[in-house]
This record gives C-alpha cells, structure tokens and sequence, in this order.
C-alpha cells in the first residue's frame, strides 16, 4: 500500500527563520511527488518534482526530490507570517491524479 | 480562487439524512476527482472520473456514497443515511490533459452530521 509520511507534524517558527519540512514514501510504479499549501480550505499547488535532483524554486520556496532514497524536502526561507498553513506532500502512482498525501506539516511564523 | 467551485459550503445535517454535494471543475479539465479530508490529516482519495467514466473508486466508498458526472461536467456526491463518521471536509479537484498529476482543488463542502 502507498504511504507518505512528513515530519515535523508542527512547528513554530519567528519571522525571517528558514524552515525545511521532511516526505518521505512508498509507492508503486512513482510517477511524481507534489507540495500543496493549504490555508483554510482548498490545497494550492506548490510542486511537482519528478527527476531526482532537480531543485525546483519558486520566490523564497525550494524543493528538491531523492527518488533513490524515496524523500523530498521543501525549503521555506525568510519566512513571513503569510507562509503559515499546513504543507502537504502527495504521491502518484499508479492512476492519473489518485494522489496519496501525507497528514501534512502545520507550519504557525509567528511576527 | 483555483476554477473549481463547489457547493454548499458548508452542511450540517442530522444523522440518517441524505446529502449531496455538487462540484465544477475548471471547464477544459475532463479528470474529476473526490477526496474526503478530516482533521488532523491529508485528503484521502474517494474516487475519480474521466469525461462521464468512473474509472476507480476507494474501498473508503461504502454503498451509502455514490458520485456521478453525467455530461462530463460538474458531479454530484451523494451520502445517504449520513453517520457521524461521515463528518469531514469532502473536496473535489480537476485535472487536464497536459496537466499530469497537478489537481487544482475546490474550496471543499464541509460536512458537520449531528
């Protein structure tokens, strides 16, 4: 059975700290990982990473994938209070688009 | 705003009623997907159309919970004879040709079963 797993489940953090938050996965026949933010209510799209090594950057937010050792990071720099949400990672797999998530990272910047 | 809407909000509803849920996708995306999300945890596939087809659905999807997309447009979920298991945010997201794995996700309708 797939399975992601993040770590931390939480943290806090003050204004301008640098954050890393962990996925790492099992999964049958890996197509892609992705990073979501949710905020209140819908997931927004962060990520999709698929080759390992390749850093994908956007702004202050990075994210890289070791499809060898089966984990991802996603660096938060500077961080600002508008960064706090929960950051899901996803798998895919076998299906277009049935993605496994993991339980997500509560990510509180406190000013 | 991502392009998928959904509707209601928001529902409360006493146990052993019928609801249902209504989702519209981005309108070139032709993949629909349900996830059901409760707190504390990621969303957790329901089921998933392509055009009209329901190509797969979870073992999570009991008899009481039946989705449809009739045109291949917006679907419907329905639950009936609600439990309070059923408690959750229940979001819907699409996807394109071109857009591989990359959903864009609704709102959600959160569901509250007293």
């Amino acid at each position: 059975e797939d399975k992601v797993v993040q770590s931390p489940l939480s943290l806090v953090v003050h204004e301008g700290d640098t954050v890393t938050l962990n996925c790492s996965y099992e999964v049958t026949n890996f197509r892609s990982l992705l990073w979501y933010k949710q905020e209140k209510k819908a997931p927004t799209f962060l990520f999709m990473l698929t080759s390992s090594g390749i850093e994908k950057k956007s702004g202050r937010l990075s994210s890289i994938l070791d499809k060898k050792e089966l984990f991802s990071i996603l660096n938060i720099t500077a961080t600002q209070t508008g960064d706090s949400a929960v950051y899901l990672c996803a798998v895919a797999g076998d299906s277009w688009g049935k993605l496994q998530f993991g339980a997500g990272t509560q990510v509180v910047v406190t000013p | 705003d991502t392009g998928v809407s959904q509707d209601p909000r928001h529902k409360i509803t006493k146990r052993g009623q019928n609801v249902t849920f209504r989702c519209d996708p981005i309108s070139e995306h032709n993949r629909l997907y349900w996830y059901r999300q409760t707190l504390g945890q990621g969303p957790e596939f329901l089921t998933y159309f392509q055009n009209e087809a329901q190509l797969e659905k979870s073992r999570l999807l009991s008899d009481r919970f039946s989705a449809e997309r009739p045109k291949g447009s917006f679907s419907t979920l329905e639950i009936q004879r609600t439990e309070q298991g059923d408690s959750a945010m229940y979001l819907c997201a699409s996807g394109g040709r071109g857009t591989n794995e990359k959903l864009f996700f609704g709102s959600g309708t959160q569901l509250s079963v007293l």
